[in-house]
């Protein structure tokens, strides 16, 4: 069974401080992909970044950055420079991803809060 | 180009009842998923529609059901409503084939209340 856990469930920051969001996940599969998403009050999901299971590179963009690392099953999410604007609900996700039937279902983290203070 | 589209935005229904909900893909997606997020249970799989057909299941009871028509369009319903599916109910679609087809792009959402 697949699993997400976001340990995080709040975390409250003053604007400029830079902050981490951790996520740690279990998979028996091979190739995986793994996501973050963002879920402002609207409540739309909105989709950050993917990375695939046999790519571990680090990626930034912008003021974001990701740190994927296997052997310790983390997809860590960076946020510099912070800004109200990013105050939401981040979620990471796990793709199950049947690379034969091609079905696909995402396993969601219960999600981080975080608040952005002016 | 549009993003996904979900209709209604909020439903009010009483228990007992049935719903039902729609979804429009962005413009070449022929993959829909639908999510019930609670904050209870948070964020859960329900199925996947692809090409008429549904292709992958989560672990719900059978009062949740879903089709999809040859336009990509999905709708799920939701027979003899409990006060527990009260839930933001999601939609998400991709691309079947290509480096994103495992991108699941999400639409507002309906919010479902159940009295």
């Amino acid at each position: 069974a697949q699993k997400v856990t976001q340990a995080q469930t709040e975390i409250s920051v003053v604007e400029k401080e830079d902050v981490t969001l951790d996520c740690v996940y279990e998979t028996r599969d091979t190739t995986y992909y793994l996501f973050w998403y963002k879920q402002p009050p609207s409540g739309e999901l909105v989709f950050l970044i993917r990375r695939n299971s046999f790519d571990e590179q680090n990626e930034i963009s912008g003021r974001y950055s990701w740190n994927f690392q296997k052997s310790t099953s983390s997809f860590n999410f960076t946020i510099t420079a912070s800004q109200v604007v990013d105050s939401a609900v981040y979620f990471c996700a796990l793709s199950d991803a049947d690379m034969d039937t091609g079905r696909r279902a995402l396993t969601f983290g219960s999600g981080t809060r975080l608040q952005v203070q002016p | 180009k549009a993003g996904v589209t979900q209709t209604p935005r909020y439903l009010i229904k009483t228990r007992g009842q049935q719903v039902t909900l729609s979804c429009s893909p962005i413009s070449g997606h022929r993959s829909v998923s639908w999510y019930q997020q609670t904050p209870g249970q948070g964020l859960q799989f329900l199925f996947e529609y692809f090409s008429e057909t549904q292709r992958n299941k989560g672990n719900f009871p059978g009062r949740f059901s879903g089709r999809q028509f040859s336009n990509s369009r999905s709708e799920m319903n939701v027979s003899t409503l409990e006060l527990g599916d009260s839930a933001l109910y999601l939609c998400a679609s991709s691309f079947e084939q290509g480096a994103r087809s495992h991108e699941q792009f999400f639409g507002p959402g309906t919010r479902l209340t159940v009295l």
